[in-house]
Parts: C-alpha cells; sequence; structure tokens
C-alpha cells in the first residue's frame, strides 16, 4: 500500500457508541494530522502530532480523543458524539523540518452520528 | 484566528477558457501556500505550492503570489470538464500544519 489510508470510509454510530478511526502512512512522514470537514465549512486542524508527540489541540472536544502509537499510526478514538460531529474527518501527513508543509491526506472517513 | 479567505463561487467557465480561482489570508508570517483540488466525496490532492513572491507554472496551472497584499491565485489555462471540482486554498500555519480556506468550487461546461 502506498500514501496514505483510513479506514473504515464510511461509520455510522449512535450517540451512545464507542468507536474509532484509524489511519495508517506509508510515506515515512514524521508528522500526522486530524481535520474535520463539514458542509460550508473549512477543513478545520483538529490534531497535530509530530514525532509522535501532540503538538496542538485546536479547542477540540474531550469526546474526541486521539491516539499516535508510532510514526506511522494515528487514531482516533470517538464517545458519546452528537448529530452535528457527522462529518468527513481526513488525516493526513507531511514531513516536518524540511521547510516543505505539504499535506498528503487520507480518502477520509465519512461519520454519521444518529 | 488566522483566516483564510475563498469566494465559494460557484465559478462557471466555458471549456478552453482560463479560470482564476483568488484567495486571500491573514497572517502576514506565513512563508508557504498550498492549492489543493477536491473532487465531491474525495479527499484533497495537491496541485501546486509556492513560497516565492511571482508566478509559479506547472503545465496549464500558475500560481501567483503577492506576500505585499496576503494574495496567492490560481490560474487554470485551456479549462476541461475534468477540471470541475473545488478548489481549496491552504496556508502553513506555524511552520506545521496548513490553513484551509472554505474553497472555491469550479464548473468547467462544455
Amino acid at each position: 500500500e502506498t500514501g496514505v489510508t483510513q479506514t473504515p470510509r464510511h461509520l455510522v454510530m449512535g450517540m451512545t457508541n464507542k468507536k474509532s478511526l484509524k489511519c495508517e502512512q506509508h510515506l515515512g512522514h514524521n508528522a500526522m494530522y486530524w481535520y474535520k470537514q463539514s458542509a460550508k465549512k473549512p477543513l478545520e486542524l483538529m490534531f497535530v502530532y509530530s514525532l509522535e508527540e501532540r503538538v496542538e489541540n485546536n479547542s477540540v472536544p474531550s469526546r474526541f480523543s486521539p491516539e499516535c502509537p508510532n510514526s506511522s499510526h494515528l487514531f482516533l478514538h470517538l464517545h458519546t458524539l452528537q448529530p452535528e460531529d457527522s462529518a468527513l474527518y481526513l488525516c493526513a501527513s507531511s514531513q516536518e523540518g524540511t521547510g516543505d508543509p505539504e499535506a498528503f491526506f487520507g480518502q477520509g472517513t465519512r461519520l454519521t452520528v444518529v | 484566528q488566522k483566516e483564510v479567505e475563498q469566494n465559494s463561487g460557484p465559478l462557471s467557465v466555458p471549456e478552453g477558457a482560463i479560470a482564476s480561482l483568488n484567495c486571500t489570508y491573514s497572517d502576514r508570517g506565513s512563508q508557504s501556500f498550498f492549492w489543493y483540488r477536491q473532487y465531491s466525496g474525495k479527499s484533497p490532492e495537491l496541485i501546486m505550492f509556492i513560497y516565492s513572491n511571482g508566478d509559479k507554472e506547472d503545465g496549464r496551472f500558475t500560481a501567483q503570489l503577492n506576500k505585499a497584499s496576503q494574495y496567492v491565485s490560481l490560474l487554470i489555462r485551456d479549462s476541461q470538464p475534468s477540471d470541475s471540482a473545488t478548489y481549496l486554498c491552504a496556508v502553513e500555519n506555524s511552520g506545521y500544519a496548513l490553513n484551509f480556506g472554505k474553497g472555491t468550487s469550479l464548473l468547467v461546461t462544455p
């Protein structure tokens, strides 16, 4: 596999469920990101991991919990979500320290909270 | 709050014409600027990036940057129906991660 892969591609969950989104990058990058894309809104940066350490958390509700066990894998754990959390969740990776923060995106997970 | 502004469109151009997409940003310290294309239901894919003032050309695409005016644009020459998509302007944020605009929807009509 190449690039950035996300699973699952689609997820429907109830407000009391617990689920996890998975992202894996095969590019040898040292930074990974979670973005949320809602209709009519810009891509919103949620979490940034650099060298497996979280460096930014843009005031994301605690019902979203990221985990980065190594530089190739990133998870987003979900619990007690709200219907307004329904969106496309995109994972991205980049190589920091090269002066080129180009981000490569996965295909996204389309999340629907019912 | 660092802002990236784009006209949401839709911008409609006939096939073969030049499409001009514009973006302004608020963070004067930003150094890197990117244009992504996103087809409906797909993830964003990078088209071009630009770091220096002036023009940068890649095939039918030209990115233009004016840091004094905090303005970046994308020109698409000889527009094709396959260019119909949403174009996202992204600006580097403090050396990592990117701030995105809402995107401009482009429709190229045959």
